[in-house]
């Protein structure tokens, strides 16, 4: 079974530039979640969606940062303008539904590097 | 404080020993909880869920202390392969959001 997968796997880019990253969650999974990676602050949640929705957006760290859900199967997480401090491991993760005790599953996740 | 806190070690152990981690949360209403696995370079890999009661698969254990509110990961007879950084997470309050901690690194040596 595929697992959650994410698109590109690896990005370079310079500041300032548009960056797009994208995910499909596991098939059948009716949540979704963006997570940001770094060395100084771990595993920080950006934003989840249930149901296509966006639930819980707080964790978003600037009006530059933005995400959709368009359908069940597809989403992304954007960034424009990128700037350096924004280099991190981006995951993305599904669950079956949006309940207190359903595990996450990651996808593979994309490395930004912003230059 | 931070909602789940965790000790980044590297706890250096050798082949065959058990070592054991702790997680604290600070949210009493926090009811789900589990435990991840990442390799370097890798995703976080589910691991196991923290029951009640506590809960074994094989070699590893997981309990929850609610008065205290941490869990633990206990790993008995450690092998190479366990090297990895552990991550706890917690589910925050009443919802199907995870809070993770910074994550406990493993190094076992022969």
């Amino acid at each position: 079974d595929a697992g959650v997968i994410q698109s590109p796997r690896h990005e370079v880019t310079e500041m300032g530039q548009e960056v797009t990253l994208r995910c499909k969650p596991i098939s059948g999974h009716n949540s979704l979640f963006w997570y940001r990676q770094t060395m100084m602050r771990g595993l920080e949640l950006l934003i989840y969606f249930n149901n296509n929705v966006p639930i819980d957006d707080s964790g978003m760290p600037e009006d530059r940062f933005s995400a959709k859900m368009p359908n069940a199967s597809f989403s992304t997480l954007k960034i424009q303008p990128s700037e350096p401090r924004d280099s991190a491991v981006y995951f993305c993760a599904s669950s079956p539904r949006l309940a207190v005790n359903n595990e996450q599953f990651f996808g593979p996740g994309t490395r930004l590097t912003v230059l | 404080r931070k909602e789940v806190e965790q000790d980044p070690g590297p706890f250096n152990v050798p082949e065959g020993a058990t070592v054991a981690f702790n997680c604290t949360y600070s949210n009493s209403a926090s009811q789900s909880f589990f435990w991840y696995r990442q390799d370097c370079r890798k995703e976080p890999k589910l691991l196991m869920s923290v029951y009640s009661s506590g809960n074994e698969d094989g070699r590893f254990t997981a309990q929850l202390n609610r008065a205290s509110q941490y869990i633990s990961l206990l790993i008995r007879d450690s092998k190479l392969s366990d090297s990895a950084t552990y991550l706890c997470a917690v589910n925050s309050g009443n919802t199907g959001k995870l809070i993770f901690g910074q994550g406990t690194t493993l190094q076992v040596k022969p």
